[in-house]
């Protein structure tokens, strides 16, 4: 019963430097997340796809790219990483919309220098 | 603009003592309420989803309540216990977006043995 799977679970960076975050579910839902962690501010949704083919921003998209490539597996870029998006990065997942019970990751620490 | 408010930020209790997690909203347009747990290191885990239309929901020691007009929810838990540490999320699902959560930063719980 794997859930929701991120990769990697750690990574460092330098600046400028870009990277795809990985993410992928089991439980044949519809609806994925991204949203980042940072101290002190609890989740932030950076972006969402409501299903298969579609995405959407949410509340803090600027410098980020996603691609739901199938069913499963919802991507998110980082074209040219700054030190502001270091940051604890967590996919989560629902059957349909937000308002029914999220299936989160483990999420990905990331740090930028 | 909705935001979401957690008092206290960190809790330290001991064993066997109830407890209450406090949970505040600005705009009562809501679908639901949901309160997460997270381990350190670790995901979020859904504990409790309270409707709009419902005024609380249990699952074993823990109790959710869901007043919607004064914009507030409490978690209770009874018979607090060590495997209970751990930062409790709540977060609501707005009216005008039900792909989106808005979550609270976290009040972190600490239950000495």
């Amino acid at each position: 019963n794997a859930g929701v799977t991120q990769t990697p679970k750690f990574q460092v960076l330098k600046t400028g430097q870009s990277m795809t975050l990985q993410c992928a579910q089991d439980m044949n839902h519809n609806s994925m997340y991204w949203y980042r962690q940072d101290p002190g501010m609890g989740l932030r949704l950076i972006y969402y796809s409501a299903s298969e083919g579609t995405t959407d921003k949410g509340e803090v998209p600027n410098g980020y790219n996603v691609s739901r490539l199938n069913k499963r597996e919802f991507s998110l870029r980082l074209e040219s990483a700054a030190p502001s998006q270091t940051s604890v990065y967590f996919c989560a997942s629902t059957r349909d919309r937000a308002s029914q019970p999220q299936h989160f990751g483990d999420g990905t620490r990331l740090s930028i220098l | 603009k909705q935001e979401v408010t957690q008092i206290p930020a960190a809790l330290s209790v001991p064993e066997g003592e109830n407890l209450v997690l406090n949970c505040s909203f600005t705009d009562s347009a809501i679908y639901n309420l949901q309160w997460f747990r997270q381990d350190p290191g670790k995901g979020l885990t859904s504990l409790l989803l309270i409707q709009s239309s419902q005024r609380e929901q249990t699952s074993g020691r823990l109790n959710a309540s869901l007043d919607k007009s004064s914009g507030r929810s409490t978690l209770y838990i009874a018979a607090s216990q060590p495997g209970d540490s751990a930062t409790y999320l709540c977060a609501v699902c707005p009216m005008d977006s039900s792909y989106k959560l808005i979550f609270g930063s976290g009040t972190r719980l600490l239950v000495r043995p």
